[in-house]
């Protein structure tokens, strides 16, 4: 069965601090895995994107790790800052379909 | 600006009445989908569809009915044998799937909260 797992569910860090926040995936065949960034209230919006060859990609204070044989992936945040606070989803396309698999996304909290 | 546009954004329905919400795209994508989302739970899948005058149920479908008749435009009727409507729902397109790197663009939302 095709799944995505995120871990933790919710998370709250100072201000400034880093994070990193968990994806595991069982789809397969595989494409590419992006993590968006959901503020509340609004839609997702992309923040990365990881194909099968690619093991790590930046996007400013966003880094995101791909280990396509055990199925792992992460994004570390950098430097929190408070409009990090938000919902990130994991989303994993398989080559076949046009079905998108969401992960239950992690509740991201910074406090000042 | 190309984009996703959902309507309205707050929608309040009386038990018992159908509504449908507006999920209108000018990106000249293929694929268009409907999400449902409840606090504390991932996107569920509502239904979605590849091509114009084609769609396919999603893990929740019941209480829901779409239709295609426009590529740009795939609206979503909320009827009243859907028991717990009360939701935020978000509108999804992506172009076809032989497309590299694939990706999900999505609306704003609505809101529907059955009063």
């Amino acid at each position: 069965k095709n799944q995505v797992e995120q871990s933790p569910q919710s998370l709250i860090i100072l201000e400034g601090k880093n994070c990193t926040l968990q994806c595991n995936y069982t789809v397969s065949p595989f494409s590419n895995l992006r993590w968006y960034k959901q503020d509340t209230g609004r839609g997702p919006v992309s923040l990365t994107i990881m194909t099968f060859s690619e093991n790590t990609k930046s996007n400013g204070r966003y880094t995101a790790t791909l280990d396509a044989d055990t199925k792992q992936s992460s994004l570390h945040i950098t430097a929190s800052q408070l409009s990090d606070s938000a919902s990130y989803i994991c989303v994993v396309n398989p080559n076949t379909g046009n079905q998108f698999y969401f992960g239950t996304g992690t509740s991201l909290t910074v406090i000042p | 600006d190309g984009g996703i546009t959902q309507s309205p954004k707050y929608l309040f329905r009386k038990e018992g009445q159908n509504v449908t919400l507006s999920c209108e795209q000018n990106l000249n994508h293929d694929a268009m989908y409907w999400y449902r989302q409840d606090p504390g739970q991932g996107l569920r899948l509502i239904y979605y569809s590849q091509i114009v005058n084609d769609f396919q149920k999603g893990d929740i479908a019941e209480g829901y009915s779409v239709s295609r008749e426009k590529k740009e435009s795939f609206p979503l009727t909320v009827t009243s044998a859907q028991k717990n409507p009360t939701a935020f729902y978000l509108c999804a397109s992506s172009p076809r799937r032989q497309v590299v790197n694939t990706e999900a663009f999505f609306g704003q939302g609505t809101r529907l909260t059955v009063v």
